[in-house]
């Protein structure tokens, strides 16, 4: 299975934008990098995913080197509402359903 | 409404009571997924059906977990004898497609159970 590592925790201040960097130094061939936010309280949300290169919507951005050994989910002009966990995963191709987590990244978003 | 839905949202039980916690998938969803977040810690995977069928369960703690999706739609996961380190919040999601974890899932709000 595919393990990542975040940084347990960042701040940043309203309006600067916010890069949040995932390893995944065992990604399989097949596998998607995906990211959801998470609000206390709530359960996740879906916020992007991609293969390669870069993928952006209307929330976030997500930058893959060629290695794909990592990935960055940027967040531009962060406010207040930004402040949450955001989770890097990795799917798992090797015949199994579980989906693997791990802690998260806790945002900070100050005024 | 369109999400993911779950019930109770909460849940108070005696150590050793039975708890059956409730989730009512997108409409159409094949994949439903039950997972386990403790305080502060990222949600853990339980277990997951393709339809009816349960084909992973390995995430499942012990012989006290069952889950069970009887009609392809709404899934039970059911906790026998409960004890204090059940205590956890209890996420679903359910993805549109079959396979795993490369499809984006919706997760419902999750029921927070509290065993005293």
């Amino acid at each position: 299975l595919a393990k990542t590592t975040q940084p347990i925790s960042m701040d940043s201040y309203e309006g600067q934008e916010v890069n949040i960097t995932c390893s995944h130094n065992n990604i399989a061939t097949n596998d998607y990098i995906t990211w959801y936010q998470q609000f206390p309280s709530q359960g996740p949300r879906f916020i992007i995913q991609g293969y390669k290169t870069k993928v952006t919507n209307e929330v976030a951005s997500l930058f893959i080197p060629a290695d794909r050994k990592s990935s960055t989910l940027s967040l531009p002009r962060v406010s207040l509402s930004d402040t949450a966990v955001y989770y890097c995963l990795v799917g798992d191709t090797a015949g199994g359903f579980k989906t693997i987590f791990g802690a998260g990244t806790r945002l900070f978003v100050k005024a | 409404g369109a999400g993911v839905s779950q019930s109770p949202r909460y849940k108070v039980a005696k150590r050793g009571q039975d708890v059956a916690l409730r989730c009512d998938p997108i409409s159409g969803h094949v994949s439903l997924f039950w997972y386990q977040q403790a305080l502060g810690q990222g949600p853990e995977f339980l277990t997951y059906f393709q339809n009816e069928a349960q084909l992973d369960k390995s995430g499942l703690p012990s012989d006290r977990f069952f889950a069970e999706r009887p009609e392809g739609s709404v899934s039970t996961l059911k906790i026998q004898r409960t004890q204090q380190e059940d205590s956890a919040v209890y996420l679903c999601a359910s993805s549109l497609a079959t396979s795993g974890g490369n499809q984006p899932q919706h997760f419902g709000d999750g029921t927070r159970l509290s065993i005293l």
